[in-house]
């Protein structure tokens, strides 16, 4: 069964520090990788994507990378802001069929003054 | 240019009423979707529509009718509404072209709680 697993599950940091989110999965084979952004009370809203011969993208302060052999993405998140505050969902398209998303559970990330 | 709309943002049913959720996109795409959203799950997928006039099946489907009204709308029905369907449900649209999905948009959300 297609997963997507992310970690941690939640994490605080302070305003100004970075922080580095992971995202594990096993969609196979697979076409893209996408990062969203989800603030409380909202829609999850497109930070990156990546496809397989990708390594590395960045939006702004957001930078995420790809390793399509052992499967795993990570989001960079430079000089923190408290807009940063939000859950960061990892999304993965497979490649078959009607390109069906696998969601992460997402990672809440608090960021205080 | 609104995007993606839902509505109602919030909705409380008792045990057994019916409702539906309405979505509205103005982005011009093919393919529109409902998901729902529990704490600590991802987004899992309960009906799509790749195209007018056609819909299929998700990943979480049972309780749950939709219809693909017309390009822009497309609206999900809780028959029977049951405590286990209290959840957030969102919306979603992208363009799809020759098995190539694009950026999905995602509406604003509706909170259900079914008591």
């Amino acid at each position: 069964k297609n997963q997507v697993e992310q970690s941690p599950q939640s994490l605080i940091i302070l305003e100004g520090k970075n922080c580095t989110l992971q995202c594990n999965y096993t969609v196979s084979p697979f076409s893209n990788l996408r990062w969203y952004k989800q603030d409380t009370g909202r829609g999850p809203v497109s930070l990156t994507i990546m496809t397989f011969s990708e390594n590395t993208k960045s939006n702004g302060r957001y930078t995420a990378t790809l390793d399509a052999d052992t499967k795993q993405s990570s989001l960079h998140i430079t000089a923190s802001q408290l807009s940063d505050s939000a859950s960061y969902i990892c999304v993965v398209t497979g490649l078959t069929g009607r390109r069906a998303l696998t969601f992460g559970s997402g990672t809440r990330l608090q960021v205080q003054p | 240019n609104a995007g993606v709309t839902q509505t109602p943002k919030f909705q409380v049913l008792k045990t057994g009423q019916s409702m539906t959720l309405q979505c509205a996109q103005d982005m011009n795409h093919n393919s529109m979707y409902w998901y729902r959203q529990d704490p600590g799950m991802g987004l899992r997928l309960i009906y799509y529509s790749a195209s007018e006039g056609t819909t299929d099946k998700g990943e979480v489907p049972n309780g749950y009718n939709v219809s693909r009204l017309n390009k822009r709308e497309f609206s999900l029905r809780l028959e029977s509404a049951a405590p286990s369907q209290t959840s957030v449900y969102f919306c979603a649209s992208r363009w799809t072209s020759g098995g190539q999905g694009y950026e999905q948009y995602f509406g604003p959300g509706t909170r259900l709680t079914v008591t």
